[in-house]
């Protein structure tokens, strides 16, 4: 059974780098079939498609947010990673990891969520 | 890229069926078929219970159905039990490799 875990630092300032890894079990990264990528949920609900990380490191971001964001794989961990750079309180979130299949085009595996909260 | 256009809440009875809408533009529901459907109960995560608009995974109660026409796509829960409160999210394709999602819907079994 695939599953997947966010981890990172709960708190983090304003204007500073937020980071997130996201460890794969039961399953590899490495796979051809899969995208890999991050959703958060604010504290108002909405749910927003942040990006995803292919297996050959090409990504695909939020236009809203790309100016900030960096995603990458650690293939010899099974995790992928999360950087969204000078956060506001704007970015405090549940942030969630999540797997797409490739040709089915949903979001069929997520991470239970880390909470982010950005603050001084 | 905006955000999908969903109720804020819809209410039945238990037995009932109730219907939710998503409303999207030329730039995403219109133009793909890849709109899915996921349920989130509080404190945990989003489930997928549609796909392609209309295709339920595996496991996913028949009392589930989706549709799309046009620019909106609709979710249907038929014989509303309990366990079926819950906030619901549409998520279209949006080309370019990109998603959007709907603002959500939080369902209320009376």
């Amino acid at each position: 059974q695939l599953q997947l875990q966010e981890s990172g630092p709960g708190l983090v300032k304003p204007s500073e780098t937020l980071s997130l890894t996201c460890t794969v079990s039961g399953g590899s990264i490495s796979s051809s079939s899969y995208y890999w990528g991050w959703i958060r949920q604010r504290l108002g609900k909405r749910l927003e498609w942040i990006g995803y990380i292919y297996y050959s490191g090409s990504t695909y971001y939020n236009p809203s947010l790309k100016s900030r964001l960096t995603m990458s794989l650690d293939t010899s961990k099974n995790q992928f990673s999360l950087r969204v750079r000078s956060v506001t309180a704007a970015d405090t979130a549940v942030y969630y990891c999540a797997r797409s299949d490739l040709y089915e085009y949903y979001f069929d595996y997520w991470g239970q969520g880390a909470l982010v909260t950005v603050s001084s | 890229q905006s955000a999908l256009t969903q109720p804020a809440s819809v209410s039945g009875s238990p037995g009932q069926s109730i219907t939710i809408s998503c409303t999207g533009t030329s730039s995403d529901i219109q133009t793909y078929n890849h709109v899915s459907w996921y349920q989130q109960h509080p404190g945990k995560a989003p489930k997928v219970i549609i796909y392609d608009a209309r295709k339920r995974p595996s496991g996913i109660s028949n009392r589930f159905s989706g549709s799309k026409s046009g620019n909106t796509a609709s979710l249907t829960i038929s014989r509303l039990q309990a366990e079926d409160e819950a906030d619901y999210y549409c998520c279209s394709y949006a080309g370019s490799g990109t998603w959007v999602f709907g603002g959500g819907t939080k369902v209320t079994v009376l």
